[in-house]
């Protein structure tokens, strides 16, 4: 098992950009999460699905989209990228009958 | 609402000396505790967990960690520290079933030969 894959590491934007960030999980998970990590901020909650094709608002939405077609992906969509999304991205996921989340690498977004 | 709190940014500690990163939560339900790991440029690892029972619970990596309902604490603990252990700590608190984890901001552990 792979676990948790996430693409790309590294990725520098110019304002009004967007972009996709992709989320790939082999563990038959139900759940997945998107959170943004900012330093001294710990980690906030984007969006979250509880399955395919259900998806839900976390704590800082505002600026993201998601969508969920299958139970491995859960891309994340940066329509207008702004400096304040600048920041790491977490994907993480997790089975219906656990509480335990496994997370991904990390995307580094740099919006300039 | 729920919170969690780590007080410290920064600790600082000599390989060998002993460890205990503070948490405070702030849940109206019973929680679910999560002690959780990043090492620099990777994601969170789980440490380990609380649910219910022993109140001490033990995690990997030899780290052990005391739910304190008394004092809303989740601390955590290891009795001797490897330089393999600097990395940033990240309490996390969550509710049965729920889907949302709510984090603190992070403890970063230094340690020095």
């Amino acid at each position: 098992n792979a676990g948790v894959t996430q693409t790309p590491k590294f990725r520098i934007l110019k304002i009004g950009q967007s972009m996709t960030l992709q989320c790939t999980q082999d563990m038959n998970h139900n759940y997945m999460y998107w959170y943004r990590q900012d330093p001294g901020m710990g980690l906030k909650l984007i969006y979250y699905s509880v399955g395919a094709g259900i998806t839900d608002k976390g704590e800082v939405p505002n600026g993201y989209n998601v969508s969920r077609s299958t139970t491995e992906d859960f891309p994340l969509r940066l329509e207008l990228a702004a400096p304040s999304q600048t920041s790491v991205y977490f994907c993480a996921s997790r089975h219906r009958g656990t509480d335990t989340q496994y997370f991904g690498p990390g995307t580094r977004l740099t919006v300039l | 609402a729920q919170s969690v709190t780590q007080p410290d940014i920064h600790i600082t500690v000599s390989e060998g000396a002993s460890l205990e990163l503070r948490c405070n939560y702030s849940y109206g339900a019973t929680p679910y505790l999560f002690w959780y790991v990043q090492s620099p440029g990777q994601g969170l690892q789980l440490l380990l967990k609380y649910f219910s029972g022993d109140t001490l619970v033990q995690g990997i990596k030899g780290f052990e960690a005391e739910f304190k309902r008394s004092q809303s604490s989740f601390n955590l603990r290891k009795p001797s520290v490897h330089w393999s252990d600097a990395a940033e700590y990240f309490c996390a608190v969550g509710a049965l079933g729920g889907n949302k984890l709510v984090f603190g901001a992070g403890t970063i552990l230094r340690v020095k030969s």
